[in-house]
């Protein structure tokens, strides 16, 4: 199985801050890789896809980028709104595997 | 737009076969698209289980492929999801979602999900 791991599991930071999350593969998965959005009580959602590829609806101060075994996560200007646990996931090669996931919150 | 709905006995006890089914709306099953069932153990992260299409094509993480079978009833637009002889270990809120890889193929993306439902393994 293709591991992924995330850092860091937990991030404090303020309204405002840029963030950025990382995400490393166990091998390399070209840029089979996205990125989701989960809030407490509620279902992930669906973020960025194909590594960068910011899906309909979602801000823009929300970005993405990396190929390989190397990716990240970035939001500008962190929002109320964006505290939050974040998941990436490879799609290369099943089993579909997913990150540990990191918790933005409050500083 | 496609929405999903999880639901389930909540309680089940050791050795037994947990049954979900996911009611998919706003979409019609037979006409694409493959669909996945994904858990979450309380407190954890997120673990692919399966993923099935509406002709009955499916597959699994091998972690739980001796245990667990997905299927499909088009008549009534539902995914059903059956994983035999739990444990503790199976608690978890159990979520389908719709595999992002276009009406004929797998992605292994995911989006939409349902709300998810939550399935406790107790005595």
């Amino acid at each position: 199985d293709i591991q992924m791991t995330q850092s860091p599991s937990t991030l404090s930071a303020s309204v405002g801050d840029r963030v950025t999350i990382a995400c490393r593969a166990s091998q390399s998965i070209s840029t089979w890789l996205a990125w989701y959005q989960q809030k407490p009580g509620k279902a992930p959602e669906l973020l960025i896809s194909k590594a960068s590829n910011l899906e309909g609806g979602v801000p823009s101060r929300f970005s993405a980028g990396g190929s390989g075994t190397e990716f990240t996560l970035t939001i500008d200007s962190l929002q109320p709104d964006d505290f939050a646990t974040y998941y990436c996931q490879q799609y290369k090669r099943p089993p579909w595997t997913f990150g540990q996931g990191t918790t933005v919150e409050v500083k | 737009q496609v929405q999903l709905r999880e639901s389930g006995p909540g309680l089940v006890e050791p050795s037994e076969t947990l049954s979900l089914t996911c009611a998919v709306s706003g979409y019609s099953i037979s006409s694409g698209f493959y669909w996945a069932w994904i858990r979450q153990p309380p407190g954890k992260g997120l673990e692919w289980v399966g993923t099935i299409n509406h002709v009955g094509a499916s597959y699994y993480n091998p972690s739980l492929e001796s245990r667990v079978t997905l299927s499909v009833d088009t008549s009534k637009n539902q995914l059903s999801l059956q994983l035999n002889s739990v444990t503790a270990a199976d608690t978890a809120v159990y979520f389908c979602a719709r595999d992002r890889g276009g009406p004929s193929q797998v992605g292994g993306w995911f989006d939409p999900w349902g709300q998810g439902t939550p399935v406790t393994v107790s005595a």
